[in-house]
């Protein structure tokens, strides 16, 4: 079974903070995504990450897929109480690239 | 309306009723798929349907039976539920059948089992 960690699990921090997620598997991915769910909302997709080591930059976000493709993190720098959410992963996997999601990180950034 | 619409948003029911879950996605993708959400539970993929077929099907129990009647609306119908399939279920569609990426979300049904 493919299963993808995600840690912290809870995180609450100040604005102005930098903070990393993780997502962490044993199986290797395809590409990876990741997504933000608001409350009362459904996930919108961030970013796709497909190659081995591949960086992307999103205004204050940075993802980063592992060389390996089993693992990316998400860096947020000066976090804002927009930041607040859901922050989940997902692996495309198999030969249809089906979704694997992660545990999600629920993120509380205080004013 | 744009991107997915699902309704209604709340729903709540008893055991013995029976209630359809409606979705509805403007974006001229050809897959859509059901997913739910519980608390301290990663996204189960409930349902898929490509071009109108069903072509996954994870297990399910019988008392969720989806319904896909054209590539822009897909429904779930609910009967005789339990109280432990109380969650968020979101509804997604992606342009491409063939493969799950890039998936686009509805708000969800926060639904209520009492």
């Amino acid at each position: 079974t493919q299963l993808l960690e995600q840690s912290p699990q809870f995180l609450s921090i100040q604005e102005g903070e930098n903070l990393t997620v993780y997502c962490n598997s044993s199986s290797v991915f395809s590409s990876l995504q990741w997504y933000r769910q608001e409350p009362g909302e459904g996930p919108v997709l961030l970013v796709t990450v497909v190659t081995g080591g591949e960086v992307k930059k999103l205004k204050r976000l940075t993802f980063q897929f592992g060389d390996a493709r089993k693992d990316s993190s998400l860096h947020i720098t000066a976090a804002q109480p927009g930041d607040t959410g859901l922050y989940l992963c997902a692996g495309a996997a198999g030969a249809t690239n089906k979704l694997i999601f992660g545990t999600g990180t629920l993120l509380a950034v205080q004013p | 309306e744009t991107g997915v619409t699902q309704t209604p948003r709340h729903l709540v029911m008893g055991m013995t009723n029976k209630k359809s879950l409606k979705c509805e996605q403007h974006l001229g993708h050809n897959a859509m798929y059901w997913y739910k959400q519980s608390a301290k539970k990663p996204l189960e993929l409930m349902f898929v349907y490509s071009l109108e077929e069903r072509v996954e099907n994870n297990s399910v129990p019988s008392r969720f039976s989806p319904e896909c009647p054209n590539s822009s609306h897909l429904f779930l119908h609910l009967h005789t539920l339990q109280p432990e399939d109380s969650a968020l279920y979101l509804c997604a569609s992606s342009p491409d059948g063939g493969t799950y990426n890039e998936q686009f979300f509805g708000p969800g049904t926060r639904l209520t089992v009492l």
